[in-house]
């Protein structure tokens, strides 16, 4: 079966600009997290969706935002980019909120300059 | 609070050798699950194996053995004749059971070096 796919996979954009990442689960699961990794901060949690419902939110200044669509897409969206923002933004899916396991997607790879 | 240490940044090995990568939890929760993901230089995070806090029994995949022990909250994972395709930067994470539980908390991640 398909994976959990992200797009788009790279991505340069200039500092106050913003920007729609993307995220296909994996067919049948309704719960998809999003994670910012960067190189000082490590995998740091942004927010969670479970359809269409945001179940919970990491600390994240609300530039960063995201909705979960009927068909259990995802979509996240960072507006006012700053170069902090820089990371690789990783998608997970889930069929049972986590419990049996996440599966991650390839993620996206954002450039602020 | 949830927290996951991995200690050991990096470690370098040659091929053939049994390298163990230590992973030590924080929680409050009784009920929460631990996980190992794999991260190769692809960006992908690849799932290894999930332990819920009630099943201290250890498990062995193939060259991959995990020691859950409750009693030192820890959860460390073997590799047993590392090979060159076992480089990568392995995780540990938690999942608690309460409050905004359904995230994962990782670890810093040790990078797994294994050289010829």
């Amino acid at each position: 079966k398909a994976g959990v796919t992200q797009t788009p996979r790279y991505l340069i954009k200039t500092r106050g600009q913003q920007v729609t990442l993307s995220c296909s689960p994996i067919s049948g699961h309704r719960s998809v997290s999003w994670y910012q990794q960067t190189p000082g901060q490590g995998l740091q949690f942004l927010f969670e969706y479970f359809s269409e419902t945001q179940r919970n939110k990491g600390n994240f200044p609300g530039r960063f935002s995201g909705r979960q669509f009927s068909n259990s897409r995802s979509e996240m969206n960072v507006s006012t980019l700053e170069l902090g923002d820089s990371a690789l933004y990783l998608c997970a899916s889930s069929l049972a909120a986590g419990i049996m396991g996440y599966t991650f997607g390839s993620g996206t790879r954002l450039t602020v300059v | 609070a949830q927290k996951v240490t991995q200690a050991q940044t990096e470690i370098s090995v040659v091929e053939k050798e049994d390298v163990t990568l230590d992973c030590v939890y924080e929680t409050r929760d009784t009920t929460y699950y631990l996980f190992w993901y794999k991260q190769p230089p692809s960006g992908e995070l690849v799932f290894l194996i999930r332990r819920n806090s009630f099943d201290e029994q250890n498990e062995i995949s193939g060259r991959y053995s995990w020691n859950f022990q409750k009693s030192t909250s820890s959860f460390n994972f073997t590799i047993t004749a590392s090979q060159v395709v076992d480089s990568a930067v392995y995780f540990c994470a938690l999942r608690g059971n309460t409050g905004t539980a359904s995230k994962l908390t990782f670890g810093t991640g040790t990078r797994l070096q294994v050289t010829l």
